[in-house]
C-alpha cells in the first residue's frame, strides 16, 4: 500500500513569490492534516480536513495561506506571497478517521514533507 | 491554551546507556501518542496510550501513561545507533481531535 505522497520534496523561492504543495493521502483515509515543522521543533497544525471539509483551520495564517481538498482526496497548500519566515518543512499526514472512544484519531501517517526555503 | 511540555530537549548518551524522555500536559488527556523522527525524515508512529496508568513495551522501548493521564514517558534501554532521532509525544483531549505536540527530545549517541 502506498504511503502519503507529497510534492515537491524541495522548493527554493524568493520572498513574495507564490508556492504550492501537493499531498495525496493514503487511500481511504478521510482525515488529512497539513503541518509546518521548523528546525528543532515539533509539528504545528495548519489545517485539518474531514473529507473535503476544513474542520480546524484556526492556526492557518489566512492572509497568505490557503488550502483545498477537492473531492476529499488530494490536497494542496498554497502560500502567496511567501515570506522569509515561511521557510520550514511542510508535512502532510492522513489518518483513517475511524475514531475510537474519546475522540481518538488513531495513528497519523506522514509524508516525506516539502522543504521550503524562502530567500 | 493547552500545552504539552517535553523534556529534555536533548540527551547525549553513550551507546548502551539508557534514555528517557518525559511529557507533561497542563490538562487531562484522552490519549497520548509517541512518534520517532529520524534526522532528515518524517515522524513515524510508535505507539498510542489510552488507559490511566498504562504501560506498553516494544522490545527495548517502554511507554508509560500517568495515572492522572497528564504525563507520559518513553524509556529506551541500552540504546543503539539505530535509536538516534527525535522522539515526540502528542496528546489529545476528549473535547476535540487536535493533537498537541511536544517539542521533542533529540537522542544523540556520543561517538
Amino acid at each position: 500500500e502506498a504511503g502519503v505522497v507529497q510534492s515537491p520534496r524541495y522548493k527554493i523561492i524568493e520572498k513574495k513569490q507564490p508556492v504550492a504543495f501537493w499531498c495525496n493521502p493514503i487511500s481511504g483515509h478521510n482525515t488529512l492534516y497539513w503541518y509546518r515543522q521548523n528546525l528543532g521543533q515539533g509539528p504545528e497544525l495548519l489545517i485539518r480536513y474531514e473529507n473535503e471539509e476544513a474542520v480546524d483551520d484556526s492556526q492557518l495564517p489566512k492572509d497568505r495561506f490557503s488550502a483545498e481538498r477537492l473531492k476529499g482526496v488530494d490536497s494542496t497548500l498554497k502560500i502567496q506571497p511567501a515570506e522569509l519566515g515561511d521557510s520550514a518543512v511542510y508535512l502532510c499526514a492522513s489518518s483513517s478517521g475511524r475514531f475510537l472512544a474519546g475522540g481518538n484519531t488513531g495513528e497519523l501517517f506522514f509524508g516525506e514533507g516539502s522543504r521550503l526555503t524562502v530567500l | 491554551g493547552q500545552q504539552v511540555m517535553q523534556i529534555p530537549q536533548y540527551q547525549h548518551v553513550q551507546e548502551g546507556e539508557d534514555f528517557t524522555t518525559y511529557c507533561n500536559s497542563s490538562t487531562t488527556l484522552s490519549n497520548i501518542q509517541w512518534y520517532k523522527q529520524r534526522p532528515g525524515g518524517h515522524p513515524v508512529f510508535l505507539i498510542q496510550l489510552v488507559k490511566s496508568g498504562e504501560v506498553k513495551k516494544q522490545k527495548r522501548l517502554t511507554f508509560q501513561f500517568g495515572e492522572a493521564k497528564k504525563n507520559s514517558s518513553l524509556h529506551i534501554t541500552a540504546t543503539q545507533t539505530t535509536d538516534v532521532g527525535t522522539y515526540f509525544c502528542a496528546g489529545q483531549k476528549d473535547s476535540n481531535y487536535q493533537l498537541i505536540w511536544g517539542a521533542g527530545t533529540k537522542l544523540i549517541i556520543k561517538p
